[in-house]
């Protein structure tokens, strides 16, 4: 199976700071990735789409300056937190497909972000 | 749009015995429906999926769904859990082709006691 990887697993900050947040896809090249939200009780909530050498495509009501996207390779999307607020503090968790129109997604295993 | 709703937050129940975790989604165009597991500390992995066909869907682990169009719905089973299947379980859809713009359900806690 293909495997994405997250990292860190688990971030502590303090609030004002910026925290980066990696997805790796360890085995495959991944052109789109995705990068998702989850409150507690809450659904994972899509965030934007990462688009491998171009500009991510955000959902309505997510500030694109302050989740800053980057895509700079096939293997690799980064997620950072700017300025960080306690509001921030969430469980973020990224994925990615192995070809376009696939039909299963691959999972990191999410980045638990509190902001104190 | 598309929405899912899992009504149970939490679902205990006993080693051996069957389960059935419930799913309902609503949509205004065709959807694709996915179960995924997620184990403590790790990554969403999928269960099973509906594209189309056979309406009964059968997965890894022993778990099958069942695709009802007219009950908007698509409720994971499992005739016998084990101790290994406490986990949390989400149920996604999603619009056409492909797995993008996946929309989850608030997921459900099962808790297989010995």
């Amino acid at each position: 199976g293909a495997v994405v990887s997250q990292h860190p697993s688990r971030v502590i900050c303090k609030s004002g700071t910026s925290v980066k947040i990696e997805c790796r896809s360890l085995d495959f090249q991944a052109t789109t990735m995705f990068w998702y939200r989850q409150f507690p009780k809450q659904s994972l909530m899509l965030m934007a789409t990462s688009n491998e050498g171009s500009k991510a495509t955000y959902e309505q009501g997510v500030e694109k300056d302050k989740f800053l996207i980057n895509h700079a390779s096939l293997t690799l999307s980064t997620l950072t937190v700017t300025s960080a607020h306690p509001e921030d503090s969430s469980f973020y968790i990224c994925s990615a497909n192995r070809r376009a129109g696939d039909t299963e997604a691959f999972f990191g295993q999410g980045t638990r972000l509190t902001v104190v | 749009a598309q929405s899912v709703t899992q009504l149970d937050s939490q679902v205990p129940v006993f080693e051996e015995a069957p389960v059935e975790l419930r799913c309902n989604y609503s949509s205004s165009v065709s959807v694709y429906l996915f179960w995924y597991v997620q184990y403590p500390n790790q990554g969403l992995q999928l269960l099973l999926k509906y594209l189309s066909g056979s309406t009964l869907v059968k997965g890894i682990n022993g778990f099958e769904a069942e695709f009802n169009k007219s009950q908007t719905s698509f409720h994971l089973r499992k005739p016998s859990v084990h101790i290994s299947d406490t986990a949390e379980y989400f149920c996604a859809v999603t619009p056409g082709a492909g797995a993008n713009n996946l929309f989850f359900g608030t997921g459900t806690r099962l808790t297989v006691i010995p």
